[in-house]
C-alpha cells in the first residue's frame, strides 16, 4: 500500500524565484492538503484540494497556489519567494468518502530560500 | 480563531509513563488529533478523539474533555524510540482537513 510521496526532498532557491512542489496521495485517497512547517513550530494549513478544486484555504497570500490532477496528485506553487518561506512543506491525503478526517502525511519537502 | 497550548518540552525515563497535555480555545470544534513527529520526518497519526473519554491503543491512550477544552496523550512503558515531538491538532466544525496544530511537545526519553 503506497503511502504519500513528495518530491523533491530538498530544494534551495533564491529570493524572488518560483518553486513547484509535488505530491502523490496515499493509494485510494482523493483529497490533498498542504501544510507549511517552520522550524520548531506545528504545521500550518495552506489549502486543500478535492475534485481538482481548492476547497479550503488558510491564511496564506496569493503567492501560494496549487493544483490537483485527475489522478489526485497535487502541486504547490510558490511565487516571488521570500526568506520567510523557508520551511518544511508537508502534503497530507485523506478520503472524503471515509469521513475525510484522518490525514496521512508525506515525508515533506524542505525548502531553503537564500 | 483557534488557540492551542501544549508544553514545549518534557523529559521522562525509559519504562515510565508520561502524560502530554493539550488545551484549546476554539470558535468551533469537531475533534482532536494527536500526531507523532520524529526529527526531520513527517507527522504520523496516533489518535483521533471526537467524543469525551479515553481511547486506548496499545501503549498509547488519548483522552478528551470537550467541555473543558482539554486533551491528553498518555504514553506507557516508554521506549527510547518514543523520543519525538507530539503534536496536538483540532479539526473544525463539520470535520474537514483544515487542521490547526499546536507547536508540539518535544519528548525526550532517557535511560
Amino acid at each position: 500500500d503506497a503511502g504519500v510521496t513528495q518530491s523533491p526532498t530538498h530544494l534551495i532557491k533564491t529570493r524572488g524565484q518560483q518553486v513547484t512542489l509535488r505530491c502523490s496521495p496515499k493509494s485510494g485517497h482523493d483529497t490533498v492538503s498542504w501544510y507549511q512547517q517552520a522550524l520548531g513550530q506545528g504545521p500550518q494549513f495552506i489549502f486543500q484540494y478535492y475534485e481538482e478544486e481548492e476547497r479550503q484555504r488558510g491564511n496564506f497570500p496569493d503567492r501560494f497556489s496549487g493544483h490537483q490532477f485527475p489522478n489526485y496528485s497535487s502541486e504547490l506553487n510558490v511565487n516571488a519567494l521570500l526568506l520567510g518561506d523557508s520551511a518544511l512543506y508537508l502534503c497530507a491525503s485523506s478520503l472524503v468518502a471515509g469521513g475525510g478526517e484522518t490525514q496521512y502525511f508525506g515525508p515533506g519537502t524542505r525548502l531553503l530560500v537564500l | 480563531g483557534q488557540n492551542i497550548d501544549q508544553p514545549t518540552e518534557m523529559t521522562a525515563t525509559e519504562g515510565a509513563i508520561v502524560q502530554i497535555n493539550c488545551t484549546y480555545q476554539t470558535s468551533g470544534f469537531n475533534g482532536l488529533f494527536w500526531y507523532q513527529q520524529h526529527a526531520g520526518e513527517a507527522p504520523t497519526f496516533l489518535s483521533y478523539n471526537v467524543l469525551d473519554g479515553l481511547e486506548e491503543k496499545g501503549r498509547f491512550s488519548s483522552f478528551l474533555s470537550r467541555s473543558k477544552g482539554y486533551s491528553y496523550l498518555l504514553l506507557k512503558e516508554l521506549q527510547m524510540k518514543d523520543s519525538a515531538s507530539y503534536l496536538c491538532a483540532v479539526s473544525p466544525p463539520g470535520g474537514g482537513n483544515k487542521l490547526t496544530f499546536g507547536t508540539g511537545t518535544q519528548l525526550k526519553v532517557e535511560l
